[in-house]
């Protein structure tokens, strides 16, 4: 069964940082490009970043890019998002998952990040 | 940026009876080189994260009932569920995977009458 378990997440003031993780099981890890969307409250879905399966290559949407670094473990099958100088509008569930094709084919369950003072 | 559009907001439909849902994208996302739309339909849950229901416009992925059917190409496109069943009721998205920044539709909420 195809697991993917995103740690990390809590409570951080405005210019903070937060590293978060992501576990993944049940599949080929180092075959996928893997990816971070977020949710803002009770919003839509937003695309954070994107790694390719060697990690040679790294795709980012612009609000993030200079701030957020992705970054994979193919040996400890993880996937990681550093986030810096946090800002309120950073505030979502983060999910992690796999993509084929530059689709979004698995999900976790998300973490919360809180960006507040 | 390519945006993505959905129409409608909100969707309430009976059980048994047909839901569809419309999205636009800024410009094309028909490949010339494969002539596949670069296309994606999700749908969520209340509590639940995201789940892929259909890739490149049309091709349902593995476990989701035939029910659920994508078309169009270029610029517009149409998930349709033809007999919605109480299961249904979520909140369904349009992504591009055409090129980055990948974007995805605002939405739309799907209800029972």
């Amino acid at each position: 069964e195809v697991q993917l378990v995103e740690s990390g997440g809590g409570l951080v003031q405005p210019g903070g940082s937060l590293r978060l993780s992501c576990a993944a099981s049940g599949f080929t890890f180092s075959n996928y490009w893997m990816s971070w969307v977020r949710q803002a409250p009770g919003k839509g879905l937003e695309w954070v970043a994107n790694i390719k399966q060697d990690g040679s290559e790294k795709v980012y949407v612009d609000s993030v890019k200079g701030r957020f670094t992705i970054s994979r473990d193919n040996a400890r099958n993880s996937l990681y998002l550093q986030m810096n100088s946090l800002r309120a509008g950073d505030t979502a569930v983060y999910y992690c998952a796999g993509s084929w094709g530059w689709y979004f084919n698995f999900w976790g369950r998300g973490t919360l990040v809180t960006v507040s003072s | 940026d390519i945006v993505m559009t959905q129409s409608p907001d909100s969707l309430t439909v009976s059980l048994g009876e047909r839901a569809t849902i419309n999205c636009k994208s800024s410009q094309s996302v028909l490949s010339s080189s494969d002539n596949k739309n670069y296309l994606g339909w999700y749908q969520q849950k209340p509590g639940q994260p995201p789940r892929m229901l259909i890739a490149w416009a049309s091709t349902r992925e593995s476990g989701v009932p035939d029910r659920f059917s994508g078309s169009g190409s270029g610029t517009d496109f149409t998930l349709t569920i033809s007999s919605l069943q109480a299961e249904d009721v979520a909140v369904y998205y349009c992504q591009q995977s055409y090129s980055a920044p990948l974007t995805f539709g605002g939405g739309t909420k799907v209800e029972i009458k």
